[in-house]
């Protein structure tokens, strides 16, 4: 199946810093968002991007399907901002199914 | 809007004994799809249901099921517990089904296998 590897696994960064997320995927997808898991397990949508840049406050993404990686960028973090970031891609599988697989995440921690 | 319901939001269950989770999708939507959480494998997609049908599944034994009613509203299914299953669910609704648009998730139900 699909690999999706995201890096950097884990993050430490001052508030207001900004940081740059990786999401690589090892084959064609049919479409990709990224999710903030905050510290009660909720995942909260920040955006379906399956190509192209999209911008929300602080918060932007850019998919390069052909490439086949996303970028989550977030300027001026604040605490916030802390907890888990997956991205997901879907896929078709061999056979016809369909398939979501989640990457590895990336654990921000931003401190005041 | 409501967004997605699960029940319950907490669960402890023995080994070998079965239990039922429930979500409710976002009014509208008519995908639902289940995932499991756990620190050692992250988040694994279990199936999804669409009109009331399995449309695609991923790598679970048998021992998990799920089915959907005509509101849309979806129950999951484990059955004999075992350890392992002590898991974050969670479930996701969307309008179309898959290949997906955006899919919004519930809280999730956590279960615990003793």
């Amino acid at each position: 199946g699909i690999q999706v590897e995201q890096s950097p696994p884990d993050l430490i960064l001052q508030e207001g810093a900004n940081s740059t997320l990786r999401c690589n995927f090892s084959d064609s997808v049919n479409n990709l968002q990224w999710f903030h898991q905050n510290p009660w397990g909720q995942l909260i949508n920040l955006f379906y991007i399956p190509s192209g840049t999209k911008q929300n406050g602080r918060l932007s993404a850019t998919t390069v399907a052909t490439e086949r990686y996303s970028l989550l960028y977030i300027s001026s973090s604040q605490t916030t901002d802390s907890g888990v970031y997956f991205c997901a891609v879907e896929y078709r599988k061999a056979g016809g199914y369909q398939k979501v697989t989640f990457g590895t995440g990336t654990k921000l921690q931003v401190i005041p | 809007k409501a967004g997605v319901t699960q029940t319950p939001r907490y669960l402890i269950k023995t080994r070998g004994q079965q239990v039922t989770l429930s979500c409710s999708p976002i009014s509208g939507h008519r995908s639902v799809s289940w995932y499991q959480q756990t620190p050692g494998q992250g988040l694994q997609f279990l199936f999804e249901y669409f009109s009331e049908t399995q449309r695609n599944k991923g790598n679970f034994p048998g021992r998990f099921s799920g089915r959907q009613f005509s509101n849309s509203r979806s129950e999951m299914n484990v059955s004999t517990l075992e350890l392992g299953d002590s898991a974050l669910y969670l479930c996701a609704s969307s309008l179309a089904p898959s290949p997906r648009d955006e899919q919004y998730f519930g809280p999730g139900t956590r279960l615990t296998v003793t």
